[in-house]
């Protein structure tokens, strides 16, 4: 059974720079493309990043590049997203996906997700 | 900016069939943007329905069907159910890399 298990959110200030992480298992890892969505309270989703199986390429929504950074460690079948700079706009839960087998075409599991709240 | 458009809100009644449509502000839906669908309940991850167009996921009853119609992608639900009553939202796949969500669609059975 393929399960995504996010953790690394809660309450964050303003400024700070958390990372969440999403434990994979009930699949090869190394074999998906992996993306982040989040979903600020009460609004829709929106992409966030994803990256290529072995992590060499990556790629970000407009209002997350060069603050957010997507990485892997096949290893531990794990996906990350460091967050840098947070500031209130950015409050969400944040969820781990896996692409279908070919890049580009679409979502098929998702994580529970993981609640991140910017606030002082 | 690329904008993703989807009917804020629509309306079926038990047992009818409706269509849900994903376009772009410029520009036509076409195959190429391999649009996908997913179902989200309040307080619940989304659910995949559709990818690449066309394709169910893993469990989705055939009464979920995507298709291209005219200038969008289209989710058409046929035999709604009550349990249908939620937010369904559109993937489009803008290439480099770049995937963008519609704001979604509240579907009401009534």
């Amino acid at each position: 059974e393929v399960q995504l298990v996010e953790s690394g959110g809660g309450l964050v200030q303003p400024g700070g720079s958390p990372r969440l992480s999403c434990a994979a298992s009930g699949f090869t890892f190394n074999t998906y493309w992996m993306h982040w969505v989040r979903q600020a309270p009460g609004k829709g989703l929106m992409w966030v990043s994803r990256i290529s199986r072995d992590g060499r390429a990556t790629y970000y929504a407009d209002s997350v590049k060069g603050r957010f950074t997507i990485s892997r460690d096949n290893a531990k079948n794990t996906l990350y997203l460091q967050m840098n700079s947070l500031s209130a706009e950015d409050t969400a839960v944040y969820y781990c996906a896996r692409e279908v087998s070919v890049a580009g075409t679409g979502i098929d599991y998702w994580g529970q997700g993981a609640l991140v709240t910017v606030s002082s | 900016q690329t904008v993703v458009t989807q009917e804020p809100s629509l309306s079926v009644s038990p047992g009818g069939t409706v269509t849900l449509t994903c376009g772009l502000r410029s520009g036509s839906v076409s195959t190429s943007y391999y649009p996908s669908w997913y179902q989200q309940t309040p307080g619940q991850a989304p659910r995949t329905l559709i990818h690449s167009t066309n394709t169910r996921s893993s469990g989705v009853p055939d009464r979920f069907s995507g298709s291209i119609l005219g200038n969008k992608a289209a989710l058409t639900i046929t035999g709604a159910q009550a349990d249908d009553e939620c937010d369904y939202y559109c993937v489009l796949y803008m290439g480099s890399g770049i995937s963008v969500f519609g704001g979604g669609t509240k579907l009401t059975v009534l």
